[in-house]
Protein backbone atom coordinates (compact mmCIF):
# COMPACT_ATOMS: atom_id res chain seq x y z
CA UNK A 1 0.00 0.00 0.00
CA UNK A 2 0.75 3.41 0.02
CA UNK A 3 3.16 4.69 2.14
CA UNK A 4 3.35 8.69 4.07
CA UNK A 5 6.16 9.23 6.47
CA UNK A 6 5.52 11.00 9.32
CA UNK A 7 8.51 12.92 11.40
CA UNK A 8 9.13 13.55 14.07
CA UNK A 9 7.45 10.42 15.92
CA UNK A 10 7.72 12.23 19.45
CA UNK A 11 8.91 16.05 20.20
CA UNK A 12 8.82 17.30 23.70
CA UNK A 13 8.97 21.45 23.79
CA UNK A 14 9.20 24.09 26.20
CA UNK A 15 6.02 26.17 26.14
CA UNK A 16 6.08 29.03 23.94
CA UNK A 17 8.17 27.68 20.97
CA UNK A 18 7.17 26.80 17.93
CA UNK A 19 7.39 23.04 16.40
CA UNK A 20 7.11 22.07 12.71
CA UNK A 21 5.98 18.37 12.14
CA UNK A 22 6.19 17.25 8.19
CA UNK A 23 3.96 14.52 6.13
CA UNK A 24 5.83 13.05 3.17
CA UNK A 25 3.95 11.49 0.45
CA UNK A 26 6.88 8.68 -0.43
CA UNK A 27 5.24 6.86 -3.42
CA UNK A 28 2.91 8.98 -4.95
CA UNK A 29 2.21 12.60 -5.23
CA UNK A 30 -1.26 14.08 -3.08
CA UNK A 31 -2.63 17.40 -3.91
CA UNK A 32 -4.56 16.61 -0.88
CA UNK A 33 -3.40 16.18 2.61
CA UNK A 34 -5.30 15.86 5.91
CA UNK A 35 -4.01 16.87 9.62
CA UNK A 36 -5.70 15.51 12.31
CA UNK A 37 -5.47 16.01 16.19
CA UNK A 38 -6.11 12.64 18.68
CA UNK A 39 -6.69 13.44 22.59
CA UNK A 40 -5.95 9.92 24.19
CA UNK A 41 -8.88 7.07 23.97
CA UNK A 42 -10.79 9.33 21.39
CA UNK A 43 -10.98 9.59 18.26
CA UNK A 44 -9.17 11.30 15.54
CA UNK A 45 -10.42 15.18 14.72
CA UNK A 46 -9.66 16.77 11.20
CA UNK A 47 -8.04 20.05 12.03
CA UNK A 48 -7.45 21.45 8.43
CA UNK A 49 -6.93 20.73 4.85
CA UNK A 50 -4.00 21.04 3.45
CA UNK A 51 -4.27 21.80 -0.52
CA UNK A 52 -0.94 22.03 -2.57
CA UNK A 53 -0.44 25.35 -3.74
CA UNK A 54 -2.80 26.81 -2.07
CA UNK A 55 -3.81 27.86 1.51
CA UNK A 56 -5.20 25.43 3.75
CA UNK A 57 -8.91 25.07 5.30
CA UNK A 58 -9.41 24.99 8.91
CA UNK A 59 -12.23 23.56 10.27
CA UNK A 60 -14.38 25.52 12.77
CA UNK A 61 -12.72 26.21 16.06
CA UNK A 62 -9.21 25.41 14.64
CA UNK A 63 -6.74 28.48 14.98
CA UNK A 64 -4.97 28.83 11.65
CA UNK A 65 -2.39 31.53 13.14
CA UNK A 66 -1.78 28.79 15.72
CA UNK A 67 -1.21 26.04 13.55
CA UNK A 68 0.29 27.40 10.71
CA UNK A 69 -0.09 24.65 7.37
CA UNK A 70 2.36 24.61 3.94
CA UNK A 71 1.37 21.82 1.29
CA UNK A 72 4.59 23.39 -0.78
CA UNK A 73 5.20 20.43 -3.71
CA UNK A 74 2.99 17.26 -4.04
CA UNK A 75 4.64 15.12 -1.32
CA UNK A 76 5.23 17.47 1.58
CA UNK A 77 2.64 19.34 3.69
CA UNK A 78 3.59 20.83 7.14
CA UNK A 79 1.93 21.98 10.45
CA UNK A 80 3.64 24.33 12.38
CA UNK A 81 2.20 24.37 16.28
CA UNK A 82 3.43 28.16 16.86
CA UNK A 83 3.79 29.25 20.61
CA UNK A 84 2.68 25.72 21.82
CA UNK A 85 1.44 25.95 25.46
CA UNK A 86 0.57 22.58 27.78
CA UNK A 87 -2.69 22.63 25.93
CA UNK A 88 -1.38 22.08 22.69
CA UNK A 89 -0.25 18.58 23.59
CA UNK A 90 -1.74 16.02 21.54
CA UNK A 91 -1.41 13.05 19.16
CA UNK A 92 -1.06 14.88 15.72
CA UNK A 93 -1.55 12.65 12.92
CA UNK A 94 -1.79 13.76 8.87
CA UNK A 95 -2.74 11.47 6.20
CA UNK A 96 -2.62 11.80 2.06
CA UNK A 97 -4.86 10.35 -0.84
CA UNK A 98 -4.07 9.24 -4.16
CA UNK A 99 -7.07 10.80 -5.70
CA UNK A 100 -8.86 13.55 -5.88
CA UNK A 101 -12.05 12.27 -4.38
CA UNK A 102 -10.12 11.14 -1.57
CA UNK A 103 -11.80 7.49 -1.45
CA UNK A 104 -8.55 5.66 -0.06
CA UNK A 105 -6.86 7.51 2.50
CA UNK A 106 -3.03 6.69 3.93
CA UNK A 107 -2.20 7.81 7.23
CA UNK A 108 1.21 9.06 9.08
CA UNK A 109 2.36 7.25 12.06
CA UNK A 110 2.04 10.50 14.00
CA UNK A 111 3.42 12.87 16.44
CA UNK A 112 3.22 12.50 20.00
CA UNK A 113 3.52 16.34 21.18
CA UNK A 114 4.52 16.90 24.48
CA UNK A 115 4.67 21.01 25.57
CA UNK A 116 6.00 21.48 29.24
CA UNK B 1 -18.25 18.12 13.22
CA UNK B 2 -20.22 14.95 12.83
CA UNK B 3 -19.56 11.81 13.94
CA UNK B 4 -20.39 8.06 13.58
CA UNK B 5 -22.01 6.00 16.05
CA UNK B 6 -19.53 3.05 16.20
CA UNK B 7 -20.46 0.06 18.90
CA UNK B 8 -19.62 -1.42 20.61
CA UNK B 9 -17.08 0.96 22.18
CA UNK B 10 -15.06 -1.80 23.73
CA UNK B 11 -14.77 -6.32 23.58
CA UNK B 12 -12.64 -8.00 26.18
CA UNK B 13 -12.21 -11.96 23.66
CA UNK B 14 -10.87 -15.32 23.99
CA UNK B 15 -8.42 -15.97 21.23
CA UNK B 16 -10.32 -17.85 18.84
CA UNK B 17 -13.56 -16.46 18.89
CA UNK B 18 -15.28 -13.88 16.22
CA UNK B 19 -15.94 -10.14 16.59
CA UNK B 20 -18.12 -8.24 15.05
CA UNK B 21 -18.25 -4.28 15.38
CA UNK B 22 -20.85 -1.61 13.71
CA UNK B 23 -21.09 1.97 12.86
CA UNK B 24 -24.21 3.66 11.89
CA UNK B 25 -25.00 7.41 10.73
CA UNK B 26 -27.79 9.62 10.10
CA UNK B 27 -26.32 10.28 6.92
CA UNK B 28 -25.17 8.85 3.78
CA UNK B 29 -21.77 7.86 3.19
CA UNK B 30 -20.13 7.55 -0.35
CA UNK B 31 -17.13 4.95 1.06
CA UNK B 32 -16.85 3.24 3.82
CA UNK B 33 -13.16 2.89 5.40
CA UNK B 34 -11.95 0.61 8.77
CA UNK B 35 -8.96 1.03 10.25
CA UNK B 36 -7.39 -0.12 12.94
CA UNK B 37 -4.61 1.45 15.51
CA UNK B 38 -1.79 0.84 17.73
CA UNK B 39 -0.85 2.84 20.19
CA UNK B 40 0.98 5.60 19.18
CA UNK B 41 0.77 4.56 15.30
CA UNK B 42 -1.47 6.43 12.86
CA UNK B 43 -4.66 3.77 11.74
CA UNK B 44 -4.06 1.32 8.95
CA UNK B 45 -6.81 0.87 6.54
CA UNK B 46 -8.06 -2.93 6.59
CA UNK B 47 -10.83 -2.31 4.16
CA UNK B 48 -12.36 -0.22 1.99
CA UNK B 49 -15.67 -0.27 0.90
CA UNK B 50 -17.28 2.05 -2.34
CA UNK B 51 -20.47 0.49 -2.72
CA UNK B 52 -23.88 -0.02 -1.52
CA UNK B 53 -24.36 -3.33 -0.53
CA UNK B 54 -20.14 -4.49 -1.33
CA UNK B 55 -19.22 -7.49 0.96
CA UNK B 56 -15.46 -7.34 1.11
CA UNK B 57 -13.13 -9.25 2.44
CA UNK B 58 -8.81 -9.33 3.59
CA UNK B 59 -8.07 -12.45 5.19
CA UNK B 60 -9.96 -12.81 8.70
CA UNK B 61 -11.77 -9.63 8.03
CA UNK B 62 -15.00 -8.94 6.48
CA UNK B 63 -16.59 -5.98 6.42
CA UNK B 64 -19.99 -4.99 4.30
CA UNK B 65 -21.51 -1.32 3.02
CA UNK B 66 -25.21 -1.06 4.56
CA UNK B 67 -27.72 -1.67 1.56
CA UNK B 68 -29.11 2.74 2.72
CA UNK B 69 -25.83 3.79 2.99
CA UNK B 70 -25.97 4.58 6.62
CA UNK B 71 -24.07 1.68 7.76
CA UNK B 72 -21.56 -0.71 7.74
CA UNK B 73 -19.90 -3.37 9.95
CA UNK B 74 -16.63 -5.43 10.33
CA UNK B 75 -16.16 -8.83 11.64
CA UNK B 76 -13.21 -10.26 12.72
CA UNK B 77 -12.85 -14.49 12.62
CA UNK B 78 -11.06 -16.89 14.61
CA UNK B 79 -9.38 -13.75 16.66
CA UNK B 80 -5.69 -14.07 17.65
CA UNK B 81 -3.82 -11.90 20.10
CA UNK B 82 -2.69 -9.62 17.08
CA UNK B 83 -5.97 -8.85 16.56
CA UNK B 84 -5.38 -6.02 20.11
CA UNK B 85 -5.92 -2.40 19.05
CA UNK B 86 -8.61 0.49 18.31
CA UNK B 87 -10.93 -0.18 15.57
CA UNK B 88 -12.25 2.39 13.76
CA UNK B 89 -14.55 2.87 11.08
CA UNK B 90 -14.77 6.02 8.81
CA UNK B 91 -17.42 7.31 6.00
CA UNK B 92 -16.26 9.37 3.12
CA UNK B 93 -18.86 11.87 2.69
CA UNK B 94 -19.73 14.27 -0.59
CA UNK B 95 -17.33 16.96 0.94
CA UNK B 96 -14.41 14.33 0.52
CA UNK B 97 -13.60 14.48 3.96
CA UNK B 98 -13.64 11.55 6.49
CA UNK B 99 -16.17 11.11 9.02
CA UNK B 100 -14.49 8.58 12.22
CA UNK B 101 -16.32 6.93 14.38
CA UNK B 102 -15.42 7.06 18.20
CA UNK B 103 -13.39 3.64 17.84
CA UNK B 104 -13.99 -0.55 19.06
CA UNK B 105 -11.52 -1.62 21.80
CA UNK B 106 -10.62 -4.81 20.99
CA UNK B 107 -9.01 -7.21 23.58
CA UNK B 108 -7.88 -10.28 22.93
CA UNK B 109 -7.12 -12.89 25.94
CA UNK B 110 -4.80 -15.62 25.05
Amino acid sequence: GAVVSQHPSRVICKSGTSVKIECRSLDFQATTMFWYRQFPKQSLMLMATSNEGSKATYEQGVEKDKFLINHASLTLSTLTVTSAHPEDSSFYICSASRTAANEKLFFGSGTQLSVL
Amino acid sequence: GQQLNQSPQSMFIQEGEDVSMNCTSSSIFNTWLWYKQDPGEGPVLLIALYKAGELTSNGRLTAQFGITRKDSFLNISASIPSDVGIYFCAGLGSNYKLTFGKGTLLTVNP
